[in-house]
């Protein structure tokens, strides 16, 4: 069974500030990728990561995906309040028994204060 | 192209009740899985669906069951409702095996309260 652990749980930050957000296995993953999701919706695609060390920017958000793969970070620098809402990551295994399944974690809740 | 849509949006059931959520994959996707939020949690993975047949399963029980049609779209079924059936239903389609990175795109949800 893969694990992905998320940290922190929850952030509430001021505009402005820098944060960075974990997520950490002890499962080797074949990609990973990182949502956004707002109350009521469902989570928003914001990348995917596939190769060990990899670095992705997305304007203000870094994303890095461990030389192992088992493990990924994001940065949001300079966050603004329309950054507020629940971030996901979610670890592939390819080929499993449990077909192409994402295994999630916790989450971080971010609120972003003007 | 259109997304990931799902019906309906809201739904109150009560205890021992059966429901079917329904969900139509993004145009050229041919795979749909099936996750369950609890309110404050990720999503846990229920089973997805290819080519009409189930691909893989979660840790659900059997009551939880689905359907994929011909034009991909997808259904989820819950019988003998419990109280902890309560949650965010969440849709997603992708490539399959067609996709080396399995991203999902997910649809709005179906949010299922049980009384």
């Amino acid at each position: 069974t893969q694990l992905l652990e998320q940290s922190p749980q929850f952030l509430s930050i001021q505009e402005g500030e820098n944060l960075t957000v974990y997520c950490n296995s002890s499962s080797v993953f074949s990609s990973l990728q990182w949502y956004r999701q707002e109350p009521g919706e469902g989570p928003v695609l914001l990348v995917t990561v596939v190769t060990g060390g990899e670095v992705k920017k997305l304007k203000r958000l870094t994303f890095q995906f461990g030389d192992a793969r088992k493990d990924s970070s994001l940065h949001i620098t300079a966050a603004q309040p329309g950054d507020t809402g629940l971030y996901l990551c979610a670890g592939s295994v390819m080929n499993n028994n449990a077909g192409n399944m994402l295994t999630f974690g916790g989450g971080t809740r971010l609120m972003v204060k003007p | 192209e259109t997304g990931v849509t799902q019906s309906p949006t809201h739904l109150i059931k009560t205890r021992g009740q059966q429901v079917t959520l329904r969900c139509s994959s993004q145009s050229g996707h041919n795979t749909v899985s099936w996750y369950q939020q609890a309110l404050g949690q990720g999503p846990q993975f229920i089973f997805q669906y290819y080519r009409e047949e189930e691909n893989g399963r979660g840790n659900f029980p059997p009551r939880f069951s689905g359907l994929q049609f011909p034009n991909y779209s997808s259904e989820l079924n819950v019988n003998a409702l419990e109280l902890d059936d309560s949650a965010l239903y969440l849709c997603a389609s992708s490539l399959g095996q067609l996709s080396s990175y399995n991203e999902q795109f997910f649809g709005p949800g179906t949010r299922l309260t049980v009384l």
